[in-house]
């Protein structure tokens, strides 16, 4: 079965970087973009980029331009989220999400089907 | 606008019917996916595509979309279906996506 095992709580000061892993396991890696979304306390869900595993091409929200880097390491199925010069409100629960495209009738769609089981990201001096 | 709009809150009676609305102009030509948040919990697929549900979540969950507003139909509502819903849509480059800001849902 597919999971996304992602690493555990970090609690940086303002203006270090912080590191996310996601491990991939019951699917072939390389075939599905990996997606990040954060969400601060009692806020919604915020998408953060993806990263194409095949390529190691990506994408993300211009807000975190500049300060996201999202890697692969295909050897051993784990994306990695680095968001640099961080912020108390940065301070979230970040996600890994693999994205799944479906083709019918109607058309694509795209959609996140597995989910990470979260990592709690504080941000504090 | 590159946003998708829900309204914050909504509530139903058990066993009535509810519809959670998503709007942006992404939703033209782009299908929304719904998703599903208890406390404490990652978020988890309800809908997507054309009114395509995984396997696992009842049938009592639907989508449907008009123009640019994408819905999420929960038909006799159970106390279990109480939680946050997201909607999702990407644009049609796949490189931005966006959730719309949620909707609490109260089973009374």
């Amino acid at each position: 079965q597919v999971q996304l095992v992602q690493s555990g709580a970090e609690v940086k000061k303002p203006g270090a970087s912080v590191k996310v892993s996601c491990k991939a396991s019951g699917y072939t890696f390389t075939d599905y973009f990996m997606h990040w979304v954060r969400q601060a306390p009692g806020q919604g869900l915020e998408w953060m980029g993806w990263i194409n595993p095949n390529s190691g091409g990506t994408s993300s929200a211009q807000k975190f331009q500049g300060r996201v880097t999202m890697t692969r390491d295909t050897s051993i199925s784990t994306a990695y989220m680095e968001l640099s010069r961080v912020r108390s409100d940065d301070t979230a629960v970040y996600y890994c999400a693999r994205q799944s495209i479906s083709d019918d009738s109607y058309g694509y769609s795209y959609y996140f089907d597995h989910w990470g089981q979260g990592t709690l990201v504080t941000v504090s001096s | 606008s590159s946003e998708l709009t829900q309204d914050p809150a909504v509530s139903v009676a058990l066993g009535q019917t509810v519809r959670i609305t998503c709007q942006g102009d992404r939703l033209r030509t782009n299908f929304a996916s719904w998703y599903q948040q208890k406390p404490g919990q990652a978020p988890i697929l309800v809908i997507y595509g054309k009114n395509i549900r995984p396997s696992g979540i009842p049938d009592r969950f639907s989508g449907s979309d008009s123009g640019n507003t994408a819905s999420l139909t929960i038909t006799w509502a159970r106390a279990e279906d109480e939680a946050d819903y997201y909607c999702n849509s990407r644009d049609s480059s796949g490189n931005h996506w966006v959730f719309g800001g949620g909707t609490r849902l109260t089973v009374l």
